[in-house]
């Protein structure tokens, strides 16, 4: 029983192309995530949602849109793919929030390729 | 501002050693730590985690950690490393950001074991 689950696995895509990525989580949490890990390894918050209300934005290029369907979906829909686009994109889940102790669950992570 | 440090970038242990990885973080309140572990290929694993009471917290696959607010430190230990505890270790804040949660992670410590 995956807790956090992220499809495709991989992606590889052509500059300019519109993709998406699917997560689900099935921990009832209430708040959902999208982080972004570069080719250093180095991980940042792009979005947060909470009962699907989007509350974290963090300066993130508006061809990046997240859809809540639900509070047990997050998805990330990029328009115009670039080359800097590249990287392993994590979903991630947690009950009410980090800030109050509470641990997020992480997806295995999308590896987009942009060619 | 939040933030987090890892000063190692790349540790190497022979396996049986001890090992100790460093973790400081700059937070104007009482700090929610975390350690994650993150397998080659893998999404993130939550290691161990402190948000109060006391500061010598225990976490899976015998990993420690100590909570020094005095220095803004919160070092993971493991007394003895095994060969499978080679991986991406990332040491994280629970942070808000304009009144809510996220997580700021440390750039992380790649640890390598010799056998």
């Amino acid at each position: 029983d995956t807790a956090v689950s992220q499809t495709p696995k991989y992606l590889v895509t052509q500059m300019g192309n519109d993709k998406s990525i699917k997560c689900e989580q099935n921990l009832g949490h209430d708040t959902m995530y999208w982080y972004k890990q570069d080719s250093k390894k180095f991980l940042k918050i792009m979005f947060s949602y909470n009962n699907k209300e989007l509350i974290i934005n963090e300066t993130v290029p508006n061809r990046f849109s997240p859809k809540s369907p639900d509070k047990a979906h997050l998805n990330l829909h990029i328009n115009s793919l670039e080359l800097g686009d590249s990287a392993v994109y994590f979903c991630a889940s947690s009950t009410i929030g980090t800030g109050t102790g509470h641990e997020a669950f992480f997806g295995q992570g999308t590896r987009l390729t942009v060619v | 501002a939040q933030s987090v440090t890892q000063p190692d970038i790349h540790i190497t242990v022979s396996e049986g050693a001890s090992l100790e990885l460093r973790c400081n973080y700059s937070y104007g309140a009482t700090p929610y730590l975390f350690w994650y572990v993150q397998s080659p290929g893998q999404g993130l694993q939550l290691l161990l985690k402190y948000f109060s009471g006391d500061t010598l917290v225990q976490g899976i696959k015998g990993f420690e950690a100590e909570f020094k607010r005095s220095q803004s430190s919160f070092n993971l230990r493991k007394p003895s490393v095994h060969w499978s505890d080679a991986a991406e270790y990332f040491c994280a804040v629970g942070g808000f950001s304009g009144g809510y949660n996220k997580l700021i992670f440390g750039a992380g410590t790649r640890l390598a074991v010799h056998p």
